[in-house]
């Protein structure tokens, strides 16, 4: 069965710096991948979409890649600020699926 | 940006008893919508497909004796938890895609947290 891999359960960083968020996947690739951030006690909130045969995608301070050869996608948040601390789930969808596997999330803290 | 609600957003019931979730897509139509659980410090497991006008898809494990799911029209589906147990205890979030379809964005209510004594 497909496995995806956040291979941070907890990330602490220092305000103003560059977060990197780690997505590993096994067997197929998806024809998508998003990423979604999740307050605590409240459903996740989608930020970015990527698809397979995208490299690279951006929205204001986020950044996310996407290596098919690797399996792997690289969710970055530039400028760093304590307001985006919380946990950050990457998703995969496979459109011969129609559903969505998500990961068990990366959480993030930045501090001032 | 599309809205989905869930009601309750908390509730504790009694070991035996049956609960309600209700979730609504409140400026946008939903044929399909989806039922999650998650526990603690736990990813979104997905639990069952809800298809308007015909019956659900669960995943594998999942009771559907149990977990009732109902999609009676485009904008309503409702999870209820029959004989709830302790053991059912978490934290219960729906979601319905976006108008391009399910490969897009998802949008999810903010989630029901459920205790069963």
């Amino acid at each position: 069965s497909q496995k995806i891999e956040q291979n941070s359960e907890a990330l602490n960083i220092q305000e103003g710096k560059t977060a990197t968020l780690t997505c590993n996947y096994t067997n197929y690739s998806p024809a998508y991948l998003q990423w979604y951030r999740q307050d605590p006690g409240r459903g996740p909130v989608f930020l970015l979409l990527i698809r397979e045969n995208e490299k690279e995608k951006r929205k204001e301070r986020l950044k996310v890649t996407f290596d098919t050869t690797l399996k792997q996608s690289l969710f970055h948040i530039t400028a760093s600020q304590p307001a985006d601390s919380a946990t950050y789930l990457c998703a995969l969808v496979y459109s011969s699926a129609s559903k969505i596997i998500f990961g068990s999330g990366t959480r993030l803290s930045i501090r001032p | 940006g599309a809205v989905v609600s869930q009601h309750p957003s908390w509730v504790i019931c009694k070991s035996g008893t049956s609960v309600k979730i209700e979730c609504r897509s409140l400026d946008f139509q939903a044929t399909t919508m989806f039922w999650y659980r998650q526990f603690p410090k736990q990813s979104l497991m997905l639990m069952a497909t809800s298809n308007e006008g015909s019956k659900a898809t669960y995943e594998q494990g999942v009771e559907k004796d149990k977990f009732l799911i109902n999609h009676a029209s485009l904008t309503l589906s409702t999870l209820t938890v029959t004989s709830a147990h302790p053991e059912d205890s978490s934290f219960y979030i729906c979601s319905a895609p976006g108008d391009r379809g399910v490969s897009y964005e998802q949008y999810f209510g903010p989630g029901t947290r459920l205790t069963v004594t």
